[in-house]
């Protein structure tokens, strides 16, 4: 099946610095990939949609300038949390549409 | 809007023991129902899915039949075993985007 890549896989960064995670599709191409935001034991929020060509979308609620998003090409989209804070310590995770969503690892970012 | 509800846990059973976990929805058309598995550390995987009503979708013993008539999307498993402890999440498709409403999720632990 379709496979969805993600790095780092685990991250742990000083606070005010700023921290990219790689999301690619690794065999299609995704012109579409979200990114979610999973805390602890709770569900995963939808932070946004990341569109090649173009600006994200980003949920209501959801820093644009904080976390910036870069769909580079068909087949890769970054994640950059900016001038990250111990509470931007969650775990991070892409997904890629082709007919249903598939999935990244997910990347666990611990700022201390 | 879209929306999910599931049936809170944890929830904990011995081996062999039925599994069944409620999801309810709230969607505008028809939307595409699933079920993800979260094992735990990992991103989540698609368990199963239906897309229209009255399908059922079936893996690794679980099934989901999708009921318009009481808009539910119940999860069961017959039999479970100690690697099915994981959390699982109900989620949808609207009808008009790409964009997945989960559930809460629900913690499930077997023990042996």
């Amino acid at each position: 099946g379709a496979v969805v890549s993600q790095h780092p896989s685990w991250v742990i960064c000083k606070s005010g610095t700023s921290v990219k995670i790689e999301c690619r599709s690794l065999d299609f191409q995704a012109t579409t990939m979200f990114w979610y935001r999973q805390f602890p034991k709770q569900s995963l929020m939808l932070m946004a949609t990341s569109n090649e060509g173009s600006k994200a979308t980003y949920e209501q609620g959801v820093e644009k300038d904080k976390f910036l998003i870069n769909h580079a090409s068909l087949t890769l989209s970054t994640l950059t949390v900016t001038s990250a804070h111990p509470e931007d310590s969650s775990f991070y995770i892409c997904s890629a549409p082709i007919g249903t969503q598939y999935f990244g690892p997910g990347t666990r970012l611990t700022v201390l | 809007g879209d929306s999910v509800t599931q049936m809170e846990g944890p929830v904990t059973l011995s081996e062999e023991a039925f599994l069944t976990i409620n999801c309810t929805y709230t969607a505008t058309g028809y939307p595409s129902l699933f079920w993800y598995v979260q094992y735990p550390g990992e991103g989540l995987q698609l368990l199963l899915k239906a897309t229209k009503a009255d399908d059922k979708g079936s893996n690794k013993g679980f099934e989901a039949t999708y009921r318009k008539e009481t808009t539910s999307f119940h999860l069961e498993k017959g039999s479970v075993q100690v690697s099915d402890s994981a959390v699982y999440f109900c989620a949808l498709y609207g009808s008009n985007d790409y964009k997945l409403s989960f559930g809460a999720g629900t913690t499930v632990t077997v023990r042996a």
